[in-house]
């Protein structure tokens, strides 16, 4: 079957600029990762939605960023006010049964 | 907070040469996941460990997973040029289901 899908695969956007990047899980996943790698950097988790439940947002780094999860499927991730520092590659995984994560292929976030 | 290192950040080789990466966390882990992520590519799963002591072995991939469930190490022997990448370990303590990432190791083979 199909894996995880992003969009847009590059942003490139200008310091100021709001942005809403876009995750698909693999069909019948409950669980939902957002990740943020920098370049040569380690994953830093963000945000985590499971099912109904309210997500875990403990990762987030700043009330510029919020995420949204409808219909316990598609995801997607807003950056508001961008900043040169959100540049990054923004990574998405998703997880039938919370262990096994499934990443997509990455949006690659370039602020000017 | 949970912290996993990973040690060490680079590793340079000569094709066939073995290759080792440790993952050390402060706390007691459920379990533990291992990544590759080729160059320009995202993570992809290997393999999970659970129990104490366990050992896993993929062709020329070994993995382990310590006796107190605080470490673990990859060992590929005889590397090829195929096993180029950053290696991730990813550990989970009870009852999470956030996952900390080690910084990652990258491999550079040399032919």
């Amino acid at each position: 079957g199909a894996g995880v899908s992003q969009s847009p695969s590059n942003k490139v956007t200008e310091k100021g600029k709001d942005v809403e990047l876009r995750c698909d899980p693999i069909s019948g996943h409950t669980a939902l990762y957002w990740y943020r790698q920098s370049l040569g950097q380690g994953l830093e988790f963000l945000i985590y939605f499971q099912g109904n439940s309210a997500p875990d947002k403990s990762g987030l780094p700043s009330d510029r960023f919020s995420a949204e999860r409808t219909g316990g499927s598609v995801s997607t991730l807003t950056i508001q006010r961008t900043q040169q520092e959100d540049s990054a590659v923004y990574l998405c995984a998703s997880s039938r049964t919370a262990d096994t994560q499934y990443f997509g292929p990455g949006t690659r976030l370039t602020v000017l | 907070g949970q912290q996993v290192m990973q040690i060490p950040q680079y590793q340079h080789v000569q094709e066939g040469e073995d290759f080792t990466t440790y993952c050390n966390s402060s706390t007691t882990l459920s379990n533990i996941q291992w990544y590759k992520q080729r160059p320009g590519g995202h993570p992809v799963f290997l393999i999970q460990l659970v129990k104490s002591g366990e050992v896993k072995k993929q062709k020329r991939l070994t993995f382990q997973f310590g006796e107190a469930k605080k470490n673990s190490s990859l060992h590929i022997t005889a590397t090829q040029t195929t096993d180029v990448g950053t290696y991730f370990c990813a550990g989970r303590t009870g009852g999470s289901y956030i996952p900390t990432f080690g910084r990652g190791t990258s491999l550079i083979v040399h032919p």
